[in-house]
């Protein structure tokens, strides 16, 4: 079966520094990989996604994702954190087959001026 | 583009009470999923309909939670009777396909609390 980590609860970094917010899966075939933010008292929202190709990603708001097949991670980057960036960011995952996406437990990432 | 509507947004209800959830996925998306997300975990998936079929309700604790899309649109999620467990965010979303592949899109869910 499918598994996500994020190793942090927490994540604290400066306005203007870079960000990353890490992640690590375990598939049993290819990976199909999301980033998912979530603000307060307000639903998911999609931020960026490796399916295949270029293993750097870009998405939403400046973030982007390396996939590093070899270590089984998927880290969120930016290089430079806005205080609004401040929120709870889940890392998900599913195989090519009929699997349902799974989610990780999510890491806070607050952002200080 | 209006996003996937929820209701309500908040509900608290007492042991063995029942509650139901709606949900009006995103107009076009043929796939619609329903999350439980207990407080400091990631969503948990519950049931998956492709159009008004069920394709994945492995997790879904059917002895009390019921779950139907009619018409292959909007769809319902039950509780009956709730516990105490129960209490967490409903989260409703949909995506466009169902292959795997696809990003879905989240409502704002329902925050169900359960005394």
């Amino acid at each position: 079966a499918q598994s996500v980590a994020q190793p942090e609860d927490q994540v604290n970094v400066a306005e203007g520094n870079p960000l990353t917010v890490k992640c690590t899966y375990s598939v049993s075939g290819n990976p199909y990989l999301f980033w998912y933010v979530q603000y307060p008292n307000r639903g998911l929202q999609f931020l960026l996604k490796y399916i295949t190709g270029d293993n750097l990603v870009k998405g939403s708001y400046g973030f982007e994702a390396e996939f590093n097949k070899s270590q089984t991670s998927f880290h969120l980057k930016k290089p430079s954190a806005l205080v609004s960036d401040s929120a709870l960011y889940f890392c998900a995952v599913r195989d090519s087959g009929n699997t349902p996406l799974v989610f990780g437990k999510g890491t806070r990432l607050s952002v200080i001026a | 583009e209006a996003g996937v509507a929820q209701s309500p947004r908040y509900k608290i209800i007492e042991k063995r009470q029942s509650v139901a959830f709606w949900c009006n996925p995103i107009s076009g998306h043929a796939t619609l999923y329903w999350y439980q997300q207990i407080l400091g975990q990631g969503p948990k998936l519950l049931i998956q309909f492709q159009n008004n079929g069920v394709v994945d309700d492995s997790q879904l604790p059917k002895d009390r939670f019921s779950a139907e899309r009619l018409k292959g649109v909007d769809s319902t999620l039950k509780i009956q009777p709730a516990k105490l467990e129960d209490s967490a965010v409903y989260l409703c979303a949909s995506s466009f396909g169902g292959a795997q592949n696809t990003e879905a899109f989240f409502g704002q869910g329902t925050r169900l609390t359960v005394v």
